[in-house]
């Protein structure tokens, strides 16, 4: 079936470093969203990308959806505290009439301080 | 304007029972979908309701049920409770028709424990 992939799984950086995750689908997706989940929290709505190629700021992170539209990455500059959690990407998917939501298993962000 | 949601907050049964969680969305939000969550991996999609009418269905047993009420709000239903259902769920509200189609604003979850 239609998959939403996400790498790294975990990743911890020294507050003050740059932090990047990359997600990949099986197939070209409509637009990729970005969710920040903190730990023992519910996941939170970043940002939603649309077109090809697209790139979107906000603050420290910038978001990239692929020329493809089957990748998408969060790029996150100078790292602080208030970054720790999981971050999930996650795409509209289909068989049929029937689309749902796929979400990314999620890559864990921890930051040292 | 309040946000979406759940209840209750924790919920413990034992293999067999049956539950029902509700979720009512973001005030002019008109859809609902549930997502199972389990610890270390991203939300599963089970159902999307818009309008009362079930739009999506994800890959769960049919001892997975919803609905939604005129208000929009939601109940979701398990009936035999396995073990294995034991999770964090999910409501989450949008203004799109489809899944997938909007952001997905998330309410704070009800943990279900099965022993």
């Amino acid at each position: 079936g239609q998959q939403v992939m996400q790498i790294p799984q975990y990743q911890h950086v020294q507050e003050g470093e740059d932090f990047t995750t990359y997600c990949n689908s099986s197939t070209t997706l409509s637009n990729i969203q970005w969710y920040k989940q903190r730990p023992g929290g519910h996941p939170v709505f970043l940002i939603q990308l649309v077109k090809s190629g697209e790139v979107k700021k906000q603050k420290r992170l910038t978001f990239q959806f692929g020329e493809a539209k089957k990748n998408s990455s969060l790029h996150i500059t100078a790292t602080q505290t208030t970054d720790v959690g999981t971050y999930f990407c996650a795409g509209p998917t289909s068989g049929g009439s029937n689309y749902k939501l796929t979400f990314g298993k999620g890559t864990l962000l921890t930051v040292n301080p | 304007d309040a946000g979406v949601t759940q209840s209750p907050t924790h919920l413990i049964k034992t293999r067999g029972q049956h539950v029902t969680l509700r979720c009512s969305p973001i005030s002019g939000h008109k859809s609902v979908s549930w997502y199972q969550q389990v610890l270390g991996q991203g939300p599963q999609f089970i159902f999307q309701y818009y309008e009362k009418e079930e739009r999506g269905r994800g890959n769960f047993p049919d001892r997975f049920s919803a609905r939604q009420f005129p208000n929009y709000s939601s109940e979701l239903n398990v009936n035999a409770l396995l073990l294995g259902d034991s999770a964090l769920y999910l409501c989450a509200s949008s203004s799109a028709g489809t899944s997938g189609g909007a952001a997905q604003y998330f309410g704070p979850g009800t943990r279900l424990t099965v022993l």
